[in-house]
């Protein structure tokens, strides 16, 4: 069974960092691509930032560019979101996300979140 | 950017309605679209991906369509486990961006 645990969300103020922490179990995890989705209070799902199976490759939402970093470490099962300069407006639960084995952007295994709270 | 528009916003229909979503891309998108269902406070399930193939488990009273700009998620016939929010999400580049969902309701 896919099991994602999130870890290091909180309240921080804007302008600080966090990094946000989901070790996996129950998969080979160094043989899928892994995601962070974000979802605000009452809103939508928005897709943050994806990793390929050996980290040689990271894509992200054009609104993290330049201040979050998705990074994997294989041989510890655990996937990674560096978030800086963080601002109100990404206050969300974020979600660690396991892509598929045919489609690897077809996210198939969800953790349950981690809050981040961005406020002075 | 390529961006994703979802219509309705919200529906409620009977049970046993035939229920019809929509997705659209701004750009072509050829078939690099997958559905998901996000019922409340749980996490979203992968419902269809490449905007036809059901994902193994998914029941089949559920479909996708389309390609290129224009997809629709349909559900044959409504049942009470179907109330969600229903996203679409497009996969052939990076950003991969949702729609803004559809919510599903009951009449």
């Amino acid at each position: 069974e896919v099991q994602l645990m999130e870890s290091g969300g909180g309240l921080v103020q804007p302008g600080e960092s966090l990094r946000l922490s989901c070790a996996a179990s129950g998969f080979t995890f160094s043989s899928y691509w892994m995601h962070w989705v974000r979802q605000a209070a009452g809103k939508g799902l928005v897709w943050v930032s994806r990793i390929n199976s050996d980290g040689s490759s990271t894509s992200y939402a054009d609104s993290v560019k330049g201040r979050f970093t998705i990074s994997r470490d294989n041989a510890k099962n655990t996937l990674y979101l560096q978030m800086n300069s963080l601002r109100a407006e990404d206050t969300a639960v974020y979600y660690c996300a396991r892509g598929g084995v045919i489609v690897p952007s077809a996210i198939n295994g969800w953790g349950q979140g981690t809050l981040v709270t961005v406020s002075s | 950017d390529i961006q994703m528009t979802q219509s309705p916003s919200s529906l409620s229909a009977s049970v046993g309605d035939r229920v019809t979503i929509t997705c659209r891309a701004s750009q072509g998108i050829s078939n690099y679209l997958v559905w998901y269902q996000q019922k409340r406070g749980k996490v979203p399930k992968l419902l269809i991906y490449a905007a036809s193939t059901l994902q193994s488990g998914v029941p089949s009273r559920f479909s996708g369509s389309g390609s290129g700009t224009d997809f629709t998620l349909t559900i044959s016939s409504l049942q009470p486990e179907d109330v969600a929010t229903y996203y679409c999400q497009k996969y052939n580049s990076a950003p991969l961006t949702f729609g803004p969902g559809t919510k599903v309701d009951i009449k």
